[in-house]
């Protein structure tokens, strides 16, 4: 059965701080994708790595960075915390290919105060 | 600008009742469209794909059509059950690229009522 874990499922982070969001996937896939959802907008893609470090910018990428130095983790990094960034994180994982389904994991629901 | 567009926003029906999600997209050229179930507090799940030469894909009692000269899909839920309750998520991927390029609708909250 496929898998997509992320390191929390809840979180709370003051402004200013520097935040970790972690994501595995043990299906072996060569593409990995942060996502974040808000209410009433469809998810925008933040950052993407179709290979061990390598790493794409999506559509929403300021504020955010990203890592990935093994092929099964993928970090999403907020480097300085604001209030805007409280939001749903979606971890995404596929193999390549435009018919490729994207699986995903539960989410991490980040508030910043 | 690619836009994917769907309604009703929210929906409430009687357990057991049937219904019918829209979908209407401007994504072109068009590869693929895929409706993915998400569940409260959970990440998005793959119910279908169709490509363009695709009219029509069922899942259980999930029944998506796509009409790729108009650019409108829905997705058909019959016999509802309370665990049906979730939001549904249009997405469509547009020719020449990967899956790097997915446009999501913003969903359709439906709510199975005992």
């Amino acid at each position: 059965d496929v898998k997509v874990t992320q390191s929390s499922r809840y979180l709370v982070k003051r402004t200013g701080e520097k935040v970790f969001l972690e994501c595995v996937q043990d299906m072996d896939h060569e593409n990995m994708f942060w996502y974040r959802q808000d209410p009433g907008l469809g998810l925008r893609l933040i950052y993407f790595s179709y290979d061990v470090k390598m790493k794409e910018k999506g559509d929403i990428p300021e504020g955010y960075s990203v890592s990935r130095e093994k092929k099964e983790r993928f970090s999403l990094i907020l480097e300085s915390a604001s209030t805007n960034q409280t939001s749903m994180y979606l971890c995404a994982s596929s193999s390549q290919g435009s018919r490729e389904t994207q699986y995903f994991g539960p989410g991490t629901r980040l508030l910043v105060l | 600008k690619n836009q994917v567009e769907q309604s009703p926003q929210s929906l409430i029906i009687l357990e057991g009742k049937n219904c019918t999600l829209q979908c209407n997209y401007t994504v072109s050229p068009f590869s693929n469209l895929r409706w993915y179930k998400q569940d409260t507090g959970r990440g998005p799940v793959s119910l279908t794909i169709m490509t363009f030469s695709e009219n029509t894909k069922s899942n259980g009692r999930y029944t998506a059509t796509l009409d790729a000269d108009t650019k409108q899909s829905s997705l058909h839920i019959t016999a509802s059950q309370l665990s049906d309750s979730a939001s549904y998520i249009c997405v469509v991927s547009p020719r020449n690229f990967g899956n790097e390029k997915l446009t999501f609708g913003t969903g359709t909250r439906l709510t199975i009522i005992p």
